[in-house]
């Protein structure tokens, strides 16, 4: 069964150090992936997304990810990060075949210190 | 361009009360609409998806049902609330068709079932 683990439920950082935020998934073919971030009580807002092509995809607020099929893996960064990006990440696999399913990780929750 | 609405933004029901949560989206025809279930410190569960009008799939065998009863509204109901129905619901939109497209989440509802 097709499932994405986000193995870090927490993670802290300083500010202005870098960021990267782990995704596996698992599913026989080449997914569709994407990172969305959620602010507390809000809803979730699409960071990046991968299709097809280049491996590394840039999304919004400087963040970048990387796919790497040997590693079924699609890892969330930044180099450098704000106090604003405390918040919850999620990664998601989408399902081809119809009907734009997604599954998503548990979610790490990211938090800055000044 | 298009936006999606939830209400009420926060509810607090009985155990036992009924339940009527309503998501509209604007600004575009014929979405692709999901109900997302996300409890406290886990991920989003699908609950619900609808790829045209009285066309509802579940996901999840519940305590809840949905309706499309228009193009750009959907809506997750229940007869009788059980504890285990509090929660953060999110709704999702995303358009139609063969292609794969991203999802876009509405702010959500926070429901606390007593």
């Amino acid at each position: 069964a097709q499932s994405v683990t986000q193995p870090d439920i927490h993670i802290t950082v300083s500010e202005g150090a870098s960021l990267e935020l782990r995704c596996n998934y698992s599913y026989g073919a080449t997914p569709y992936l994407f990172w969305y971030v959620q602010s507390p009580g809000q809803g979730l807002q699409l960071l990046l997304k991968y299709f097809s092509g280049d491996t590394l995809v840039q999304g919004i607020k400087g963040f970048e990810a990387e796919f790497k099929r040997s590693q079924s893996s699609f890892n969330l960064r930044k180099p450098s990060v704000h106090w604003s990006d405390a918040a919850e990440y999620f990664c998601a696999v989408g399902l081809p075949g119809g009907y734009n399913k997604l599954i998503f990780g548990a979610g790490t929750r990211l938090a800055v210190h000044p | 361009s298009q936006t999606i609405h939830q209400w009420p933004a926060t509810l607090v029901q009985p155990v036992g009360s009924p339940l009527s949560l309503e998501c509209t989206v604007e600004g575009t025809s014929n979405p692709n609409l999901y109900w997302y279930r996300q409890a406290a410190g886990r991920g989003l569960q699908l609950l619900f998806y609808s790829v045209g009008i009285g066309q509802i799939s579940s996901e999840v065998p519940q305590n809840l049902s949905a309706s499309r009863p228009q193009d750009r509204q959907f809506i997750l109901s229940s007869k009788k609330l059980l504890l285990s129905d509090s929660g953060f619901y999110l709704c999702a939109w995303t358009a139609g068709g063969s292609s794969y497209n991203e999802q876009f989440f509405g702010p959500g509802t926070r429901l606390t079932v007593l």
